[in-house]
């Protein structure tokens, strides 16, 4: 089992839709969970911390489930800026030499 | 504030070339420096991490190899280029001590090797 798994997409969403997409995680022992956003042949950038309680910043809500080992990223109302890669990032060790990465969920908003 | 700058931005090597890409880091000390590759379909892979002048771990064995000469500088070296090197190489540092798990990544440097 991939340690960190998302699904590719394209999620093709219309402005100002909801969407929401899910990352899965294989290690139990997980401490810390992100998730970043990369535009296209561009760098990561953080978005947001994923905290146990779930967290939300403007439009943007991320949870956790340890349970089931699975995070999600909610996006209410889409923009056209948020086309872009979503990054799930998983910190298995405490420190940032132990992330581990997903493939990214590519989001396209169209208008 | 803190900036990270990597150069080149973009190059094109041909097989059994040598390779140096360059980062450094502005604005704070000690960081935690890391060399990661993201080639077409996959994830990020960790290739090598730095928490200090001359300490270098290595996630991955391979032709390539890094380097720390001074506090803010990380640099990523190959002796003789593979076709499987080409990818987009990003550079990145994270507070040292905090553990949080946060990274700031450079611009990145995509290579082709033909």
């Amino acid at each position: 089992r991939k340690e960190v798994e998302q699904d590719p997409g394209p999620f093709n969403v219309p402005e100002g839709a909801t969407v929401a997409f899910n990352c899965t995680y294989s290690n139990s022992a997980s401490q810390s969970f992100f998730w970043y956003r990369q535009d296209c042949r561009k760098e990561p950038k953080l978005l947001m911390s994923v905290y146990s309680s779930g967290n939300e910043d403007g439009r943007f809500t991320a949870q956790l489930n340890r349970a089931s080992q699975y995070i999600s990223l909610l996006i209410r109302d889409s923009k056209l800026s948020d086309s872009a890669t979503y990054l799930c990032v998983v910190n298995n060790q405490g420190g940032a030499d132990g992330l581990t990465f997903g493939k990214g969920t590519h989001l396209i908003i169209q208008p | 504030s803190q900036t990270i700058h990597q150069w080149p931005a973009t190059l094109v090597q041909p097989v059994g070339s040598p390779l140096s890409l360059e980062c450094t880091v502005e604005g704070t000390s000690n960081p935690n420096l890391y060399w990661y590759r993201q080639a077409a379909g996959r994830g990020l892979q960790l290739l090598f991490y730095s928490v200090g002048i001359g300490q270098i771990s290595s996630e991955v064995p391979q032709n390539l190899s890094a380097s720390r000469p001074q506090d803010r500088q990380f640099i990523l070296s190959s002796k003789k280029l593979l076709l499987s090197d080409s990818g987009f190489y990003l550079c990145a540092w994270s507070p040292l001590g905090v553990g949080t798990g946060e990274l700031f990544f450079g611009e990145g440097s995509r290579l082709t090797v033909l």
